[in-house]
Order: structure tokens, then sequence, then C-alpha cells
């Protein structure tokens, strides 16, 4: 079955130290992939999307994320963290050999950023 | 322009009882995706429509159904529920069916007592 996995469960920073979540996926065909990011009490929102071209994608707030193809996998980055970055962080992707177009997320990623 | 609008926000509901959400998308938007969120299974598939036809489906029961309006509006109804049945419910929206960025509501509260 198509799977997404998401390495970190909960991830404890300080500001201003660097991130990186490990997003893999269980597919080796062409897929579309996503990070969405989920505020305490707020809904889930895109940070980044890749489809094709560069496998470096730049999304919101700073976070990057860079897509390699050989190694199924798409992590997200953040060079320097803040506060504000506290949040439930999903890896979603779309395996395009399916009918229709389902996300497929993650467990997510729990990021506690202290001050 | 107006989000995803989900109602209601949260529910209460005795094992055995039946619920039927709802699910606004965002205008002119077809493509209407729902999902169950829980602690311990995350973020999960149930189904989605696009011109009021289901196109694909997770794995859930069948006591899961659900379907689409001509105004792209959809519901989703459990059945007979159960314990387990308790989550988040999440609707997301898109343009079209196809590789398209999903908008989501903030979701229905759903407990089962």
């Amino acid at each position: 079955a198509q799977s997404v996995s998401q390495h970190n469960h909960h991830v404890i920073l300080s500001e201003a130290a660097s991130l990186e979540l490990g997003c893999n996926y269980s597919y080796g065909g062409t897929v579309n992939l996503f990070w969405y990011v989920q505020y305490p009490g707020q809904h889930l929102q895109l940070l980044l999307k890749y489809f094709s071209g560069d496998p470096l994608v730049k999304g919101i707030k700073g976070f990057e994320a860079e897509f390699i193809k050989s190694k199924f996998s798409f992590n997200l980055r953040k060079p320097s963290v803040q506060w504000s970055d506290t949040a439930e962080y999903f890896c979603a992707v779309i395996f395009l050999n399916q009918a229709g177009t389902a996300l497929i997320f993650g467990k997510g990623t729990t990021l506690s950023v202290s001050s | 322009k107006a989000g995803v609008t989900q109602t209601p926000r949260y529910l209460i509901k005795t094992r055995g009882q039946q619920v039927t959400l709802s699910c606004s998308p965002i205008s002119g938007h077809r493509s209407v995706s729902w999902y169950q969120q829980t602690p311990g299974q995350g973020l999960q598939f149930l189904f989605e429509y696009f011109s009021e036809t289901q196109r694909n489906k997770g794995n859930f029961p069948g006591r899961f159904s659900g379907r689409q309006f001509s105004n792209s509006r959809s519901e989703m109804n459990v059945s007979t529920l159960e314990l387990g049945d308790s989550a988040l419910y999440l609707c997301a929206s898109s343009l079209d069916i196809g590789q398209e960025e999903a908008f989501f509501g903030q979701g229905t509260r759903l407990t089962v007592v």
C-alpha cells in the first residue's frame, strides 16, 4: 500500500536552531508532494508544494524542502526556527497512479520551539 | 474570499446513533475530500468527490458515506456510531480534480459517548 513516513514524532528546538523534518514515501512513480502545517487551534495550511521542476522548493515563512527522487524523500528545512513555528507538520503525497487525487498524509511531527 | 466552512464545529453523539457533517467548499472549487484525524492514526483519507461523483474512497467501513451536491457542497454521514469514530473530521476543497492544492476547513470535532 502507498504510504508516507515521517521520521520524527516530536522535535524540540531552541529559537534560532536549524530544523530538518524527514519525509519518505513508498512509491516509485510520479508523485506530487506537500508539506502542511497546523498551528494550535487552527486549520491545516499549505507550507509548500512540489509538482515538477527545481527539486528545491521554497514556501512560506522561510521554509524550504528538497525532493530527492532516488531516496523517495521530501525533507522540510528551515535555517532558523522561531517560537511561532511551534506547530504540527504534515508531509502529504498524491500518488499519481491512482484514480482520484487523495492526499496521503504522514503521521505528523510536533515541533516545539522554546524561546 | 471565504474559506472552507464545516458545520457543526462540535458534536457529541451516543453510540449507535448516526451523524451528518457538512462542508461548503471555497467558491468555484469543485473537488471535495474528507479526512479523519485522530491522535493515534493521524490524518486518514475517507473519500473524494468531484462533480457529484465519488472518485476515490479510503479504507473505511461502509458506515461512512458521503455525497456531493450540484453546488459542490458535500456531506458525510456516519451510521451506527462507535466510540472509535471520535475524531476531528476535516474537509478539503480544491479547484479541480488533479494535482491541485487542497484548502482545509477547521473541522468538525465528533465525540461519541
